[in-house]
């Protein structure tokens, strides 16, 4: 079984300014990992995935993530950001074996001007 | 092309009652999954169709709740006898063969009174 710890719950940020969004997790086998983001009453969209390959992984919307293997994270950063993407974003974990997606708790993104 | 499409997208309900939720996945794909949002618990694993094979339900938490996959495509997830911690958002998602990215649908906001 698989664990996401995501280490912030709320992340305030000024427009322009960038933002890392902290991403943990525990597996006993290989794993993808994921990035979601949601919007206000809307369901989750995805920003990156990484499966294999670079471990710096570029999404949409500008956002990017890099794995880290021997610290197990996958932390989420933009180098700056706008009022539209405050939104909460959620780290998922699947295994290999049957891609159930284990996700973190969130963290609520809000950029103020 | 369309998205994952859920209905009702809200639902409100009497404890006790039952009530049936309708995902349509994107055409074509083959794994369909249910998840709940709550905020008690978050984002968590209910239930995985792929294909033919027997649905993975080691996400249900009671005997309450149950799904059905028809004809590989619509899923309907039932509660029965809902209670008042049944009240989540329930996210549907489906994936082209179950090892690539889900896509989830907007979700069904269930209030049970």
């Amino acid at each position: 079984a698989q664990s996401v710890t995501q280490l912030d719950s709320q992340v305030p940020v000024f427009e322009e300014a960038p933002v890392e969004l902290r991403c943990n997790y525990s597996s006993s086998v290989s794993v993808y990992l994921f990035w979601y983001v949601q919007y206000p009453n809307q369901g989750l969209q995805l920003l990156l995935k990484y499966l294999s390959g670079s471990t710096l992984v570029k999404g949409i919307n500008g956002f990017e993530a890099e794995f880290n293997k021997s610290q197990t994270s996958f932390h989420l950063r933009k180098p700056s950001v706008h009022i539209s993407d405050t939104a909460e974003y959620f780290c998922a974990v699947s295994d290999l074996r049957d891609y159930k997606l284990s996700f973190g708790a969130g963290t609520t993104v809000t950029v103020r001007a | 092309g369309a998205g994952v499409s859920q209905s009702p997208s809200n639902k409100v309900t009497e404890k006790g009652k039952d009530v049936e939720l309708r995902c349509d996945p994107i055409s074509g794909h083959t794994a369909l999954y249910w998840y709940r949002q709550s905020l008690g618990q978050g984002l968590e694993f209910l239930i995985y169709f792929q294909g033919n094979s027997a649905p993975d339900k080691s996400g249900l938490p009671s005997d309450r709740f149950s799904a059905e996959r028809t004809g590989g495509s619509v899923s309907t997830l039932t509660i029965q006898r809902t209670q008042q911690e049944d009240s989540a958002v329930y996210l549907c998602a489906s994936s082209l063969d179950g090892t690539d990215t889900q896509y989830f649908g907007p979700g069904t906001r269930l209030t049970v009174l």
